[in-house]
């Protein structure tokens, strides 16, 4: 059963500190998206990857984050320096080749907490 | 924005029908009807999608009215497990864009509560 793992599932830093979080992407698809859950906002778009090449990242605080798939096996988002607002649930989802349509599998989310 | 309006809850008794309804007027003739939910603590979950033709897999049916303004996500035998946070998303098919007609816009969704 093919799924779509993230590490770590929760972290907890102090604010200024560098984040890093990474994704492994279910094998042969080729979209990655980035999405933040927060009780106020909910779910919101960050990054959206095809092919390892980021199509949009709009979403994202440009100053402090950065998403990137250095291989087809692993996208990284960082935040530098992090701050206490950026506490979320961080959501990876990959999406098949192919389509249209085209569906999005997530993973189990990396839980944020900074102090 | 959300193109989608759904109700903010529902409950349902274990084993009965589950019917989740959806509104989507301003759905354009190439955007297809997703739904996907989201059990507390875990990541959303694809269910199901459709265009125009009612649609049925292991998980649930999806019914769409004939002008595509609304559907109805059908859980036929819901058990206590069912219970998440059920997300309609109207969005155009396609390998995406820069454009943004990749992007699902996830809404407030139906908090579906299973009842024993």
């Amino acid at each position: 059963d093919a799924r779509v793992t993230q590490t770590p599932r929760d972290k907890v830093t102090e604010m200024g500190q560098e984040v890093t979080m990474r994704c492994q992407p279910i094998l042969g698809h080729n979209t990655v998206f980035w999405y933040r859950q927060t009780m106020m906002q909910g779910l919101e778009l960050l990054a959206y990857f095809r092919n390892r090449a980021p199509l949009d990242d709009s979403g994202m605080p440009k100053d402090r984050f950065s998403a990137e798939m250095p291989d087809a096996t692993l996208a990284t988002l960082k935040i530098q320096p992090s701050e206490p607002r950026d506490s979320a649930v961080y959501f990876c989802a990959s999406g098949p080749r192919g389509g249209p349509p085209e569906t999005q599998y997530f993973g189990p989310g990396t839980r944020l907490l900074v102090l | 924005d959300a193109k989608t309006t759904q109700p903010t809850s529902m409950d349902c008794a274990e084993g009965r029908a589950a019917n989740l309804p959806c509104n989507h007027s301003t759905i354009s003739g190439n955007e297809y009807v997703y739904w996907y939910r989201q059990i507390h603590s875990q990541g959303p979950q694809y269910i199901i999608h459709g265009l125009k033709n009612n649609e049925t897999n292991e998980m649930a049916s999806l019914i769409i009215t004939e002008d595509r303004k609304s559907s109805t996500l059908i859980l036929p035998h819901a058990t206590l497990r069912d219970t998440a946070v059920y997300y309609c998303i109207v969005r155009a098919g396609g390998g995406g864009t820069t454009s943004g007609t990749y992007k699902y816009i996830f809404g407030t969704g139906t908090r579906l509560k299973v009842l024993a």
